[in-house]
């Protein structure tokens, strides 16, 4: 079993539409949960940094961590075709020694 | 601009080649990293430094060698390539080994190994 599951996609919505990215993990050490942005030939950007559980809003985005459940979600609301990217899960304990999802690739269509 | 420059952008070789991949940052970051990304497994460390002269190993170091002899520069060395290091890699740095702070990533190598 892998340590983070990240289902992979492809994902496709129409602009305007809310997008709900998810991710599960097994070590229940980790405190520090981020959500990276990669777009095409591109390195990550951190989208989203929220330590232990509850809700971080940011725009549009919002993060959750459900530590009780190891779920951890990333809500876009009104989508837009600059949106477009794949979307990577991360987490750790206490460092930068993070773990990283497979990524999530979300296509916004206008 | 603060950024974290890779080269080459993409590099194609033949197993037993040796070669560096060159890794700079311009923000004085303490702490830099290695990652390859392969489809279905995500980003995996490779190596990190938390300072000059101090490199330990990540999650899959095997075939790579890296050295930090000045803060800014971190590059990969892969002695003896092996298709099975075809892969995508990335670069990134953060002012130093800390959770909260971000990690900055260059725009990555893509390296074949025939």
């Amino acid at each position: 079993q892998k340590e983070v599951e990240q289902d992979p996609g492809p994902l496709s919505v129409p602009e305007g539409a809310i997008v709900s990215l998810n991710c599960t993990y097994s070590n229940s050490a980790f405190q520090y949960f981020m959500w990276y942005r990669q777009y095409s030939r591109k390195g990550p950007e951190l989208l989203m940094y929220t330590y232990s559980s509850g809700n971080k809003e940011d725009g549009r985005f919002t993060a959750q961590v459900d530590k009780s459940s190891k779920y951890i979600s990333l809500f876009i609301r009104d989508s837009q075709p600059s949106d477009s990217a794949t979307y990577l899960c991360a987490m750790s304990e206490w460092n930068n020694d993070m773990r990283f999802g497979a990524g999530t690739r979300l296509t916004v269509k206008p | 601009e603060a950024q974290v420059t890779q080269n080459p952008r993409y590099l194609i070789t033949v197993t037993g080649k040796k070669l560096t991949v060159t890794c700079s940052q311009n923000m004085n970051h303490e702490y830099m990293s290695w990652y390859r990304q392969d489809p279905g497994l995500g980003l995996r460390q490779i190596y990190y430094s938390m300072n000059v002269e101090v490199t330990d190993k990540g999650d899959v170091p095997e075939g790579y060698k890296v050295s930090r002899k000045e803060k800014r520069n971190f590059p990969l060395i892969l002695e003896s390539p092996s298709p099975n290091q075809t892969s995508l890699y990335f670069c990134a740095s953060s002012p130093r080994q800390a959770t909260n702070e971000k990690l900055f990533f260059g725009s990555g190598t893509q390296l074949s190994v025939l």
